[in-house]
Parts: C-alpha cells; sequence; structure tokens
C-alpha cells in the first residue's frame, strides 16, 4: 500500500482558502486518494475521494495532477469550526481496511 | 451524524480483564470494521467483518476477537487486557458493494486501562 507523507500541523484565519498537500510518491494505477476529517474525541468523516485531476464536492476541493504523486485537498473560506485532523489515504476500492498516517492537525484562528 | 452507534462511550478495566465493546453500524450498511486509535496517532485497523466472518485482520494479537451478528451489529473483544490497549476504539460500516474507502465512523468507545 502507498505511504503517504503529509504536514503534521498547519495554521489558518477564518475566511481563508486551506490547501493541504500529500505525497504519495509509490501509488499504484489502480489506487484512489481518498481524505478524511476527525475532530477532538470523535470518529473520522469522509470528506472527498478522487483518482485524477480535480473533484469537487459541497465541503471541499481535490487537485490531483498528471503524475498522481501528490494530491491537494483545498477547503475553500475555512471557518473556527474546520479545525480538525485531515488524513489522505491511498489505496483501492475492493474491500479491506483503511491505512491512516498521522495526519494534518489544522488549526483555524479567528 | 454518521449512524453509527457504539457502546459503551467511556470504560475503565484493570489490567489482564477482558472488555467487549459493541457497535451498530448505518442501516444498510454490512461490512463493519474495528479500529483502535492512541492519542496523537491515526487510527489503526483491527479487523473487518463481513457475512459474519472476518475478512481481513491487521496486525494485532489474538487477544482481539469479534463477532458480527445477522443484523449486521459487532462486538469487539480484548483479553488479558493490558496498559498499552488504552485507547479510543472506533468502528466503522460500510458497504461491502459500495467503495470501501467511503466508510462510516462511530464516535467511539474510550478504554482506559489501569
Amino acid at each position: 500500500l502507498a505511504k503517504t507523507t503529509q504536514p503534521i500541523s498547519m495554521d489558518s484565519y477564518e475566511g481563508q482558502e486551506v490547501n493541504i498537500t500529500c505525497s504519495h510518491n509509490n501509488i499504484a494505477t489502480n489506487d484512489y486518494i481518498t481524505w478524511y476529517q476527525q475532530f477532538p474525541s470523535q470518529g473520522p468523516r469522509f470528506i472527498i475521494q478522487g483518482y485524477k485531476t480535480k473533484v469537487t464536492n459541497e465541503v471541499a476541493s481535490l487537485f490531483i495532477p498528471a503524475d498522481r504523486k501528490s494530491s491537494t485537498l483545498s477547503l475553500p473560506r475555512v471557518s473556527l469550526s474546520d479545525t480538525a485532523v485531515y488524513y489522505c489515504l491511498v489505496g483501492g476500492n475492493q474491500g479491506g481496511k483503511l491505512i491512516f498516517g498521522q495526519g494534518t492537525e489544522l488549526s483555524v484562528k479567528p | 451524524d454518521a449512524g453509527v452507534t457504539q457502546s459503551p462511550t467511556h470504560l475503565i478495566k484493570t489490567r489482564g480483564q477482558q472488555v467487549t465493546l459493541r457497535c451498530s453500524p448505518k442501516s444498510g450498511h454490512d461490512t463493519v470494521s474495528w479500529y483502535q486509535q492512541a492519542l496523537g496517532q491515526g487510527p489503526q485497523f483491527i479487523f473487518q467483518y463481513y457475512e459474519e466472518e472476518e475478512r481481513q485482520r491487521g496486525n494485532f494479537p489474538d487477544r482481539f476477537s469479534g463477532h458480527q451478528f445477522p443484523n449486521y451489529s459487532s462486538e469487539l473483544n480484548v483479553n488479558a487486557l493490558l496498559l498499552g490497549d488504552s485507547a479510543l476504539y472506533l468502528c466503522a460500516g460500510a458497504s461491502a458493494g459500495g467503495r470501501h474507502y467511503e466508510q462510516y465512523f462511530g464516535p467511539g468507545t474510550r478504554l482506559t486501562v489501569t
């Protein structure tokens, strides 16, 4: 399974756009890229998944370059409630386990 | 709200004891996975159940066992508790026919072993 590398922490202010980049140099052809969000004392929550180019939903956008060796989660106009840990996961979509790294702890300040 | 329930919310046990944690996945989800999350770390996969059988297992000793019931709910059992078993235990549901990477997590059970 592809190993991921992402910043341990990031700081931002309310109203700003936040971009969290994840490196996954050994991504396999059939791997998807998925991001989860976790608030303290809660379970992780699925945010977005993509395979290539750009995916957008009501919460975030996911940018994936052509070589797929990295991806960027973009959170538009963050608020205090976006303070959480964000995990980048890489793997196939057929059965099995999720492999979580340490994640990026995002702190949004007023 | 992911629609996944876990019980109990918190639990304190003594080293050497046994514990059972329970999980009910969201309606329509037939696959249940269990994860252990130590403080400051990402969740670690314990095992996954589908059709009442263990389908995959992570790197956890046999002290960790589980069960899935016909209604898809699940239990996690841990025997001979160690201090290092103190963690947040999460269960996640998914549909076997859906994207397994889109899993729905419960709020977790905080286990403290003293």
